[in-house]
Parts: structure tokens; sequence; C-alpha cells
């Protein structure tokens, strides 16, 4: 069974510095990856999905993650945060019929 | 409809009541997820359905939680007997396969309040 580990429950950066939110996967067949992101009071909203073919894939809002199968990750990256930024991120795996979640990457942009 | 459409957005119920939870899924997709978002948790996934029929029910918590999905269409998440660890965000998402590469919409979640 497929599953994801998300490292680090809270992220802080200041507005206009790099973006990294960590995920792995655990999965036993070639996996779909995905991010979402989730505003307050609000449902998931897809960031961005890796299915086949170019590993680097690039999301809505300038974000960017890279499918790395030798390390089992797809960190999600963005060069420049936005106070726009600050939201809850989930990285999620599928194989099959069913995607599963990580425990979500609060993200906090100070001004 | 234009997006996944739950209802209603917010619900308080008193413990030991029943309580019904609607989902209606983007038109022509055929397959419908409901998860559970409990504070500072990921989602839990409880059920999903391809058409009306339910192949993975293994996430519902307890045989008080039940769904049916009628049509192709919309779906009820039914939880009797309500208790207080049933509080939570319950989201529902449909996508057009249930293959699992082409990601799901979300709709904006039910949030349950048990007292």
């Amino acid at each position: 069974a497929q599953s994801v580990t998300q490292l680090g429950s809270h992220v802080s950066v200041s507005e206009g510095a790099l973006v990294l939110l960590r995920c792995n996967y655990s999965s036993s067949v070639p996996p779909y990856l995905f991010w979402y992101v989730q505003y307050p009071n609000q449902g998931l909203q897809l960031l961005l999905k890796y299915t086949t073919g170019a590993t680097l894939v690039k999301g809505i809002n300038g974000f960017e993650a890279e499918f790395k199968k030798s390390e089992t990750s797809f960190h999600l990256t963005k060069p420049s945060a936005h106070m726009s930024d600050a939201a809850e991120y989930f990285c999620a795996v599928s194989d099959s019929n069913d995607m599963r979640f990580g425990a979500g990457t609060r993200l906090t942009v100070k001004p | 409809g234009a997006g996944v459409s739950q209802s209603p957005s917010n619900k308080v119920t008193e413990k030991g009541k029943d309580v019904e939870l609607r989902c209606d899924p983007i038109s022509g997709h055929t397959a419908l997820y409901w998860y559970r978002q409990s504070l500072g948790q990921g989602l839990e996934f409880l059920i999903y359905f391809q058409g009306n029929s339910a192949p993975d029910k293994s996430g519902l918590p307890s045989d008080r939680f039940s769904a049916e999905r009628t049509g192709g269409s919309v779906s009820t998440l039914t939880i009797q007997r309500t208790q207080q660890e049933d509080s939570a965000v319950y989201l529902c998402a449909s996508s057009p396969t249930d293959s699992g590469r082409l990601g799901y919409t979300f709709g904006s979640g039910t949030r349950l309040t048990v007292v």
C-alpha cells in the first residue's frame, strides 16, 4: 500500500525567500504524485501532479516539484514566497483507485 | 455543476443524533471519494464510489458510518448516533475516472460539530 510522509508540520519563510516543502512516498508500483493546497475554510485545490514523463513538473502560482525516484521524493518548491502562499499544503500518492495524503505542512509567510 | 458542492457547510448536532452529509460531484465524474479531516490531522480516507458501487469501504471508522450514491451522481454520508469524536470536516471529491492519475476536485467540506 502506498503512503506519504511530509517532513515538517510547520514551515515559516520570509516574503521573497525560497519555499521548500518536503515529501517522501512509499509505493510498490510507479506512483502518481500530487500536491494540493488548502486555504482556510476551503477544500483542497490541486497545485500540480506527476504521472509520467518529465520529472520536473510546474503547477499553478509559480510552484514546481521534482520527482526523484532514487530518493522516493517529490519536494515542492517556489523561488520567491508571497504572502498569499500562506496555507496548508498536502502531498498525496496514488497507485490505483485511491489517494493517500500526508499529514500536511502549514506554510507561514512573514512580511 | 461547475464544482463539487457539499451541504450543509456547517452542522452542529447533539450527541446521539443522526446526521446526513451530502455531496454533489462534478457532472460526468464517475468516481467519488469521502475523506475526514480532523483538527490538525491529515486526510483520512473513508470510502470511494465508482458509479453507484463502493469497491472500497475499508476506511469507514465504524458501523455507525454508511454512504450511498444514487444515479451515479449525488452521494450521502450518514453518521448514526453521533459521538464527539466524529467532530471533523468531511470532504468530498470527485474525479473523471478512478484510475488515480487525474487528481481529484474537492468540495469545500462540511464542518460537523457534535456537542
